[in-house]
């Protein structure tokens, strides 16, 4: 079965230090892999995504996400958190065989970064 | 620029009675989804719609769930008979018009939520 993986339901982080939220996926064929930032009684925003090419993606707000086929991993990164990064974190991947816009979610990871 | 419209924002409904809940896209974006998210969960696809058609319903429970996208108006998804189990949060998305090669894989725009609690 297709799915998305996210071990952590939460990760604490102190302003300034780097930080990782990890996903790992299991998808038959090429994936098309995806993550979204849910603030408090917000939609889900785009971050980035990994189609093809390099594979360190780059996205907003300076997040950045690299694509291990090896590992089946596209873990989220960025180099110094800011305590507006706090928020729930998804990691997506597109249902492979499904139509567009099917997405398999991960269950979400809690980034909580503090001053 | 509006993004993703979604009404309303809480709806509270007692079991048996109907809910609607309701989509407007973004602007140029022909494309509608609806995700639902249950407490401690991800997003859960049900149903991808375009204009008057739908597309994928793979994700849509069998009995009691129904969604449109008529040509003129907002999307509606529709429960009838609402059960405590049917309380979740309901997300709509759209996207544009994308073909089908790596370049034009979808990236979704998500609508704030409509919130259902069932009494």
């Amino acid at each position: 079965a297709q799915s998305v993986a996210q071990p952590e339901d939460q990760v604490n982080v102190a302003e300034g230090n780097p930080l990782t939220v990890k996903c790992t996926y299991s998808v038959s064929g090429n994936p098309y892999l995806f993550w979204y930032v849910q603030y408090p009684n917000r939609g889900l925003q785009f971050l980035l995504k990994y189609i093809t090419g390099d594979n360190l993606v780059k996205g907003s707000y300076g997040f950045e996400a690299e694509f291990n086929k090896s590992q089946t991993s596209f873990h989220l990164k960025k180099p110094s958190a800011l305590v507006s990064d706090s928020a729930l974190y998804f990691c997506a991947v597109r249902h492979y065989g499904g139509s567009q816009g099917n997405l398999i979610f991960g269950k979400g990871t809690k980034l909580s970064v503090k001053p | 620029n509006a993004g993703v419209m979604q009404n309303p924002r809480h709806l509270v409904r007692r079991r048996g009675q109907e809910a609607r809940l309701r989509c407007s896209p973004m602007k140029g974006h022909s494309h509608v989804y609806w995700y639902r998210q249950l407490p401690e969960e991800g997003l859960k696809f049900m149903v991808y719609l375009q204009k008057e058609n739908i597309i994928d319903e793979s994700g849509m429970p069998k009995e009691r769930f129904s969604a449109e996208f008529p040509k003129e108006g907002p999307s509606i998804l529709r429960i009838q008979q609402v059960v405590r189990g049917d309380s979740a949060a309901y997300f709509c998305a759209s996207s544009p018009l994308l073909t089908e090669t790596p370049s034009g894989a979808n990236v979704l725009t998500f609508g704030a939520g409509s919130r259902l609690t069932v009494l």
